[in-house]
C-alpha cells in the first residue's frame, strides 16, 4: 500500500503569516492527490484534487503544488478562520486510498 | 445541492455486529463511487471501504476485511456498511463520502458520521 506522510503534526502561526505543509507518498502517485480541511467535530471538507486544482467555491489563499511524491498545501495568508487540521489523500492506487496523518494549525 | 446523511451507529458489544447506511440526495447516485471513511477518537482520517458507481467492484481496507461489507441500492440511492465481528479498535465516526467519479477517487462531498462505539 501507498504510505502518506504529513509534516509538520502541529504548527503554529500568526494572521497574515504564509503557511506550508508538505505530504511525502511511499511511490510516485502521479499527481492523484488530494487536500482537505477538518474543523473539530466536522465532516472533512475539500481544498484541493489532482495536486493543485482548487475546489470550486474555496478561498484563492490555498493552494496546492508538487508531484511525483512531495506535494505542498500552502496557505498565502493565515486567516483564524484556516484554524482546523488539514489531511492529504491518495487516489492513484483506487484499490486502497490512504490518508495523510494530519496537520494541526493553530493561530499563535 | 448534495446530501448525504448517515445512520445506524450506536453501542455495540466486541463481536457484534452493525449495519450503517447513508441515505443520498442531490445528484445522480448511480454515477458515481462511494466509500466509507472512519475517524477514531482523536485520531486521524482511514479510509475503509469503497465501491463502484454500479456496485460491481468493492474495495476495502486491510484492517477490515473478511469482517465488513459494503453495498448500495441504487434504486433507493442508498450505500450501506455491514459490521461483523467488531472490535474496540473499530470505535470510530464513520462518515460516508462520494466520490467525483464512478470508480475510487479524491471525495467532494461527506455526510455528517455516525459514531460507531464498540465497548462490553
Amino acid at each position: 500500500d501507498i504510505q502518506m506522510t504529513q509534516s509538520p503534526s502541529t504548527l503554529s502561526a500568526s494572521v497574515g503569516d504564509r503557511v506550508t505543509i508538505t505530504c511525502r507518498a511511499s511511490q510516485t502517485i502521479n499527481n492523484w492527490l488530494a487536500w482537505y480541511q477538518q474543523k473539530p467535530g466536522k465532516a472533512p471538507k475539500l481544498l484541493i484534487y489532482k495536486a493543485s486544482n482548487l475546489e470550486s467555491g474555496v478561498p484563492s489563499r490555498f493552494s496546492g503544488s508538487g508531484s511525483g511524491t512531495e506535494f505542498t498545501l500552502t496557505i498565502s495568508s493565515l486567516q483564524p478562520d484556516d484554524c482546523a487540521t488539514y489531511y492529504c489523500q491518495q487516489y492513484n492506487s483506487y484499490l486502497v486510498l490512504t490518508f495523510g496523518g494530519g496537520t494541526k494549525v493553530e493561530i499563535k | 445541492e448534495v446530501h448525504l446523511v448517515e445512520s445506524g451507529g450506536g453501542l455495540v458489544q466486541p463481536g457484534g455486529s452493525l449495519r450503517l447506511s447513508c441515505a443520498a440526495s442531490g445528484f445522480s447516485f448511480s454515477s458515481y463511487a462511494m466509500s466509507w471513511v472512519r475517524q477514531a477518537p482523536g485520531k486521524g482520517l482511514e479510509w475503509v471501504s469503497g465501491i463502484s458507481g454500479s456496485g460491481g467492484s468493492t474495495y476495502y481496507a486491510d484492517s477490515v476485511k473478511g469482517r465488513f461489507t459494503i453495498s448500495r441500492d441504487n434504486s433507493k440511492n442508498t450505500l450501506y456498511l455491514q459490521m461483523n465481528s467488531l472490535r474496540a479498535e473499530d470505535t470510530a465516526v464513520y462518515y460516508c463520502a462520494k466520490a467525483e467519479r464512478q470508480w475510487l477517487g479524491h471525495f467532494d462531498h461527506w455526510g455528517q458520521g455516525t459514531l460507531v462505539t464498540v465497548s462490553s
